[in-house]
């Protein structure tokens, strides 16, 4: 496998339901990003790692709880979420997140709540 | 405020027919600017990163340049697998991007 990974690639799922979301980078980088993209919007940043610790939070509500265990992967847990959350969600990786270094980016979770 | 705002939002081309995709931004002290390609159902995909006024990346009928104020992507006689979501995105700070909408690029053979 090569570049960055993420599963399942769509899920569907009820409000009430708690899933998550897997990402696994295989380009040896210590930072690593969730973001959401919405149809016509802009990708929003919502989460930071770097070298496992969380570096950015970006006033994303707590039905949204990430982790990070190592630096290759990173997790999205997901619980008691509103339809407003349905959207692309995508995984990020850049080799220590200095401000000059490009991101990849996974192929996405396609996320839609009932 | 920082701003990304990309032009037009929508574009269709015949094959062959060049064209630019425009990206202003207002960011102070750019540190990066970045272009990337999105197919649909897929992430994007990392294409150039410009540093300074003055400089310019290519890769097959692709051509980013950068101004102080803005970049542009053109696209030299396109074919039909050129059709994608085009997305330029400038760095805040360490770790933050901020992106634009993007413009949506359709090749007609």
């Amino acid at each position: 496998e090569t570049g960055v990974t993420q599963t399942p690639r769509h899920l569907v799922m009820g409000m009430t339901n708690k899933k998550s979301l897997k990402c696994e980078q295989h380009l040896g980088h210590n930072a690593m990003y969730w973001y959401k993209q919405s149809a016509k919007k802009p990708l929003e940043l919502m989460f930071v790692y770097s070298l496992e610790e969380r570096v950015e939070n970006n006033s994303v509500p707590s039905r949204f709880s990430p982790e990070c265990p190592n630096s290759s992967h990173l997790f999205l847990h997901l619980h008691t979420l509103q339809p407003e959350d349905s959207a692309l969600y995508l995984c990020a990786s850049s080799q220590d997140g200095a401000g000059d270094q490009p991101q990849h980016f996974g192929d996405g979770t396609r996320l839609s709540i009932l | 405020e920082d701003q990304v705002t990309q032009s037009p939002e929508a574009l269709r081309l015949q094959e062959g027919e060049s064209s630019s995709l425009n990206c202003s931004y207002t960011v102070s002290g750019l540190r990066g600017l970045f272009w990337y390609r999105q197919d649909p159902g897929k992430g994007p995909e990392f294409l150039f990163t410009l540093y300074s006024a003055g400089e310019e990346k290519e890769k097959e009928r692709l051509k980013a340049t950068l101004t102080k104020k803005e970049s542009f992507l053109h696209i030299t006689a396109p074919k039909p697998e050129d059709s994608a979501t085009y997305l330029c995105a400038v760095s805040l700070n360490d770790y933050k991007l901020s992106f634009g909408a993007g413009t949506t690029v359709t090749v007609r053979a």
